[in-house]
């Protein structure tokens, strides 16, 4: 059964400073990874999708970096805004049309 | 629609009552999936649709819940005689095709209190 862990459960850093997320699964025969966030109170928005064969992905200050063979992901950040604050989730596809299973999250703020 | 639409937001109700959840995908999108995320709790898979029929409805929890889809489009979770422990948050998502190859886009969810 596939397992999906993130830490820190919570991180706070000042504004401006670059940060590391952490996404680990325990079986690595997965189809895709997915970054999503969630803002309290909404739904998720997807971040960035990065598939089995690709190492990383990059979307403005965001780049999420996959190591399939290890079971790890990680999400940069850089250049923290205030506007960065929310709970960050993964996601992983093991090849079924439907099954995405999630980590419980890291919940990011960012201070002035 | 611009985006994936549910309602209603915010469902209070008695246990032992039925309640109806209702999702309405982005336009064009085949694939639905419902989810649910309990505080604390990371998002667990309750059921997916592929136009108007359930390939994988293995994430729900017991034979309370069910869920329809109606003209490849609108989809309603119903969830009979609530429990209190059915108290979460309902989110729906859809995407073009399948999580193998796409984004999913969420809705901002159901958030249901059974007392």
């Amino acid at each position: 059964k596939q397992e999906v862990t993130q830490i820190p459960a919570a991180l706070s850093v000042p504004e401006g400073e670059n940060l590391v997320l952490n996404c680990s699964f325990t079986d690595s025969a997965i189809y895709n990874l997915q970054w999503f966030r969630q803002d309290p109170g909404k739904g998720l928005t997807s971040l960035l999708l990065i598939q089995s064969s690709q190492r990383e992905q990059t979307s403005g200050r965001l780049n999420a970096s996959l190591d399939k063979s290890s079971g790890r992901s990680t999400l940069y950040i850089a250049a923290s805004q205030p506007g960065d604050s929310a709970t960050y989730l993964c996601a992983v596809n093991t090849g079924t049309a439907s099954k995405l299973t999630f980590g419980t999250g890291t919940r990011l703020q960012v201070t002035l | 629609g611009a985006g994936v639409s549910q309602s209603p937001s915010n469902k209070v109700t008695e246990k032992g009552k039925d309640v109806e959840l209702r999702c309405d995908p982005i336009s064009g999108h085949t694939a639905l999936y419902w989810y649910r995320q309990s505080l604390g709790q990371g998002l667990e898979f309750l059921i997916y649709f592929q136009g108007n029929s359930a390939p994988d409805k293995s994430g729900l929890p017991s034979d309370r819940f069910s869920a329809e889809r109606t003209g490849g489009s609108v989809s309603t979770l119903t969830i009979q005689r609530t429990q209190q422990e059915d108290s979460a948050v309902y989110l729906c998502a859809s995407s073009l095709g399948t999580v193998t190859n796409e984004k999913l886009f969420f809705g901002s969810g159901t958030q249901l209190s059974v007392l």
